[in-house]
């Protein structure tokens, strides 16, 4: 299994661009997570999914949306880039959210807008 | 409202020494608490997870400990290695009805030197 799979690793955006963040499990994880860290500073949730077709927004949400077509991939987009956004995004899985659950880690996007 | 704090922010020591890294929370609902690794450019990685009832729980070189009491929980790394260099993430999970959130803290940053 390759797990919580990202891409791009790395991305330079100029102010007002837009982009995908890609997100994929093989692990049949019917939970998805978008979390942005920035120094210094805890993990934020972003967006998450209880299943295909399911979405909720989460802590910090504003700038971005997702999409859950099917239970393997949760993309996040980005519209309209500011600087306030730069960060590292980490997507997450787990199987279920209730409960000492295992929540697990894609090796993150490095982000930053100029 | 929720919060998560950890200390010392940083710490730096000898191989082959122990150290222990402290976590103190008011997050409520409580449902449980988790110690993860993260080592730089990648995704955390999960090291414990302990419920209310749980007050120790070890992985190898690896000890938390839970005080629901005080709200307090330790990280203990017994004959520190180098590949432990990385930062060490305390985080609560709250109850909220079907889903429970994570609230991380900011994390522990250990350098471990030859």
């Amino acid at each position: 299994n390759a797990g919580v799979t990202q891409t791009p690793k790395f991305r330079i955006l100029k102010i007002g661009q837009s982009m995908t963040l890609q997100c994929t499990q093989d692990m049949n994880h019917n939970y998805m997570y978008w979390y942005r860290q920035d120094p210094g500073m805890g993990l934020k949730l972003i967006y998450y999914s209880v299943g295909a077709g399911i979405t909720d927004k989460g802590e910090v949400p504003n700038g971005y949306n997702v999409s859950r077509s099917t239970t393997e991939d949760f993309p996040l987009r980005l519209e309209l880039a500011a600087p306030s956004q730069t960060s590292v995004y980490f997507c997450a899985s787990s199987y279920v959210a209730g409960g000492p659950y295992e929540q697990y880690f894609g090796p993150g996007t490095r982000l930053t807008v100029t | 409202k929720n919060q998560v704090e950890q200390s010392p922010q940083s710490l730096i020591i000898l191989e082959g020494k122990n150290c222990t890294l402290q976590c103190n929370y008011t997050v409520s609902p409580f449902s449980n608490l988790r110690w993860y690794k993260q080592d730089t450019g990648r995704g955390p990685v999960s090291l414990t997870i302990m419920t209310f009832s749980e007050n120790t729980k070890s992985n190898g070189r690896y000890t938390a400990t839970l005080d629901a009491d005080t709200k307090q929980s330790s990280l203990h790394i017994t004959a520190s290695q180098l590949s432990d260099s990385a930062s060490y993430i305390c985080v609560v999970s709250a109850k909220s009805g079907g889903y429970n959130k994570l609230i991380f803290g900011a994390g522990t940053r250990l350098a471990v030197h030859p």
